[in-house]
């Protein structure tokens, strides 16, 4: 089983739409938590930090429930340009690496 | 630019061949970081320098691979005995230890082996 698992998608919304992505992780020692986008053969870029307390960013909310270890983001007002695929990331507590940990990555098409 | 550069951005190579990657990261930032990443997969950790001290491998970093950072700045990755598996974007990530980690990702080294 892997560490950060994610719906794979793809999702196919329409443009002007409402989606939402999940996460789950298995190690109850992540620490921090972060929605990574990545276009098509480009590199992972942060999108948003995530917090217990709800994070929003604009169009973006993500969520975190540490007693469910489980992370969301919300995207309203679907636009063309939020096609992407979406990468759930945490870091775990105990190293000194503090490297990221990625889930396989959500992929939203969003459809004139 | 002041992000992070990788070199080459492509590399096709026949199966048997070495290749050597480059990885210049942002110049104050003493952690850097390597990642592979396959296709439908997100990216999965290699391995792990501080300055110029390697400090974590990944099982998957396997005797045919080395990576270096000699004197804490670039670093290098090489494959040696490429192996059609081995096909992948090669991330490089560096950052600073600071407390929102501040990771800054190159545009990656597309491989391909054939």
């Amino acid at each position: 089983r892997k560490e950060v698992e994610q719906d794979p998608g793809p999702f196919n919304v329409p443009e002007g739409a409402t989606v939402a992505f999940n996460c789950t992780y298995s190690n109850s020692a992540s620490q921090s938590f972060f929605w990574y986008r990545q276009d098509c053969r480009k590199e992972p870029k942060l999108l948003m930090s995530v917090y217990s307390s709800g994070n929003e960013d604009g169009r973006f909310t993500a969520q975190l429930n540490r007693a469910s270890q489980y992370i969301s983001l919300l995207i309203r007002d679907s636009k063309l340009s939020d096609s992407a695929t979406y990468l759930c990331v945490v870091i775990r507590l105990g190293g000194a690496t503090n490297k990221l940990i990625f889930g396989t990555g959500t992929l939203l098409a969003v459809q004139p | 630019d002041t992000g992070v550069s990788q070199d080459p951005r492509h590399k096709i190579t026949k199966r048997g061949q070495n290749v050597t990657f480059r990885c210049d990261p942002i110049s104050e930032h003493n952690r850097l970081y390597w990642y592979r990443q396959t296709l439908g997969q997100g990216p999965e950790f290699l391995t792990y320098f501080q300055n110029e001290a390697q400090l974590e491998k990944s099982r998957l970093l396997s005797d045919r691979f080395s990576a270096e950072r000699p004197k804490g700045s670039f670093s290098t990755l090489e494959i040696q005995r490429t192996e059609q598996g081995d096909s992948a974007m090669y991330l490089c990530a560096s950052s600073l230890r600071t407390g929102n980690y501040g990771y800054t990702f190159g545009s990656g080294t597309r491989l391909t082996v054939v």
